[in-house]
């Protein structure tokens, strides 16, 4: 596709459950991000792909998530357990080669509520 | 700690009123500034990217500018259509490439 694609858009889960994410980057782009919107918040880093391998991990808030990215292209996002603090946009971007000055280019979203 | 700081948190504007936008940093060693644009229930949209003190770029009546210390994200005779939350990020200077956001500036022009 022309863009980074996300699914499902929309996820409502109750708490306790176990919760997938699927990003699909621009065809071709090795790095893959992974962040995290609150309402009134500005994206946060939650974990970074070049290629196959989690070059950075340090915002994953704790071993609840979990991602991966097994061929190089389409990631998941795993959240076991979840718990209502969890409720946020997660969205994920990529881009071409990685590099900090690249333009990151990002997917809708996914919009998790935990009731 | 990285720090960006956008102001104002709102703006409105009546249709061909310009102004603009700030974006303060403190993070050293600068490797590149971003402005997204995001509207409601979207993801972030790329606009610009600038690396060094000086350095402007343009978007149709969007004009983003780069200081050591700050960018500004000038509008000029803005239409409705340019309502949207402006986001600006840096990368962190950590080494990492994860980018660090301010909260935004969310933008309302009014016909």
């Amino acid at each position: 596709g022309a863009g980074v694609s996300q699914t499902p858009s929309n996820k409502v889960t109750e708490k306790g459950k176990y919760v997938e994410l699927r990003c699909d980057p621009i065809s071709g782009h090795t790095a893959l991000y992974w962040y995290r919107q609150s309402l009134g918040q500005g994206p946060e880093f939650l974990i970074y792909f070049q290629g196959t391998g989690a070059a950075d991990d340090s915002g994953l808030p704790n071993d609840r998530f979990f991602a991966v990215r097994p061929e190089g292209s389409v990631s998941t996002l795993k959240i076991q357990r979840t718990e209502r603090g969890d409720s946020a946009v997660y969205l994920c971007a990529s881009s071409l080669y990685g590099g900090a000055g690249q333009p990151q280019h990002f997917g809708d979203g996914t919009r998790l509520s935990i009731l | 700690e990285d720090q960006v700081t956008q102001s104002p948190e709102a703006l409105r504007l009546q249709e061909g009123e310009s102004s603009s936008l700030n974006c303060s940093y403190t993070v050293s060693g600068l490797r590149g500034l971003f402005w997204y644009r995001q509207d409601p229930g979207k993801g972030p949209e790329f606009l610009f990217t600038l690396y060094s003190a000086g350095e402007e770029k343009e978007k149709e009546r969007l004009k983003a500018t780069l200081t050591k210390k700050e960018s500004f994200l000038h509008i000029t005779a803005p239409k409705p259509e340019d309502s949207a939350t402006y986001l600006c990020a840096v990368p962190w200077a950590g080494g990492s490439e994860k980018l660090v956001f301010g909260k935004g500036t969310k933008l309302t022009v009014n016909p």
